[in-house]
């Protein structure tokens, strides 16, 4: 089954505007969980990524911003612009087990950002 | 320094035929993943390498599918008797390592498999 839910599936923001991506899951052994920018026939890129530790993690436009207790995590893109057009994947990371290290991924989000 | 390599980035091949995958990861990253990528199942995890081992092969889809590391470097996705359904773009990622308090896996392009 899907063990990172994203929603929604797409986005469509006006330039200048914020746009909001919600992830959810249910394994407690998740301990990281970064979010992925893809472009058209690019491989995923690193955009920004949160330990459980911390309910909020800030990198220029990009915020996540993380509720351990109802298990979701966000991405907020302040004044977003056409160039961040792209897919946007949230992912999520085991810090013990069998499965360590690997990468759960949600099913994507296209946004669209119009100018 | 050099980001996450991939040969070839595009492939395609008639059904039953092998193919080889290659990827050269991030120098001095001893973690190295597979994943697929495809319209209708998103990215999937294929394998995982920790060095030359792999200590999680439990995403590969059938017995068809195999992969190496050799060196702790350079590793090759194997999969032969190509099916239809095997057609997506295979991806590779590394990190410093899986047990890192901060673990970045860093992907490279893909390798577009497209079997006719």
């Amino acid at each position: 089954q899907q063990q990172v839910k994203q929603s929604p599936q797409s986005l469509i923001v006006q330039k200048g505007g914020i746009s909001i991506i919600n992830c959810a899951y249910e394994n407690t052994a998740f301990d990281y969980f970064p979010w992925y920018q893809q472009f058209p026939g690019k491989g995923p890129a690193l955009l920004i990524a949160i330990r459980p530790d911390v309910s909020e993690k800030k990198e220029g436009r990009f915020t996540i911003s993380f509720n351990k207790s109802a298990k979701q995590f966000s991405l907020h893109i302040m004044d977003s612009q056409p160039g961040d057009s792209a897919t946007y994947f949230c992912a999520a990371s085991p810090g013990r087990g069998s499965t360590l290290g690997r990468l759960y991924f949600g099913r994507g989000t296209q946004l669209t950002v119009w100018p | 320094g050099a980001g996450v390599s991939q040969s070839p980035s595009n492939k395609v091949t008639e059904k039953g035929k092998d193919v080889e995958l290659r990827c050269d990861p991030i120098s001095g990253h001893t973690a190295l993943y597979w994943y697929r990528q495809s319209l209708g199942q998103g990215l999937e995890f294929l394998i995982y390498f920790q060095g030359n081992s792999a200590p999680d092969k439990s995403g590969l889809p059938s017995d068809r599918f195999s992969a190496e590391r050799t060196g702790g470097s350079v590793s090759t996705l194997t999969i032969q008797r190509t099916q239809q359904e095997d057609s997506a773009v295979y991806l590779c990622a590394s990190s410093f390592s899986a047990r890192a308090r901060d673990r970045a896996q860093y992907f490279g392009p893909g390798t577009r498999l497209t079997v006719l």
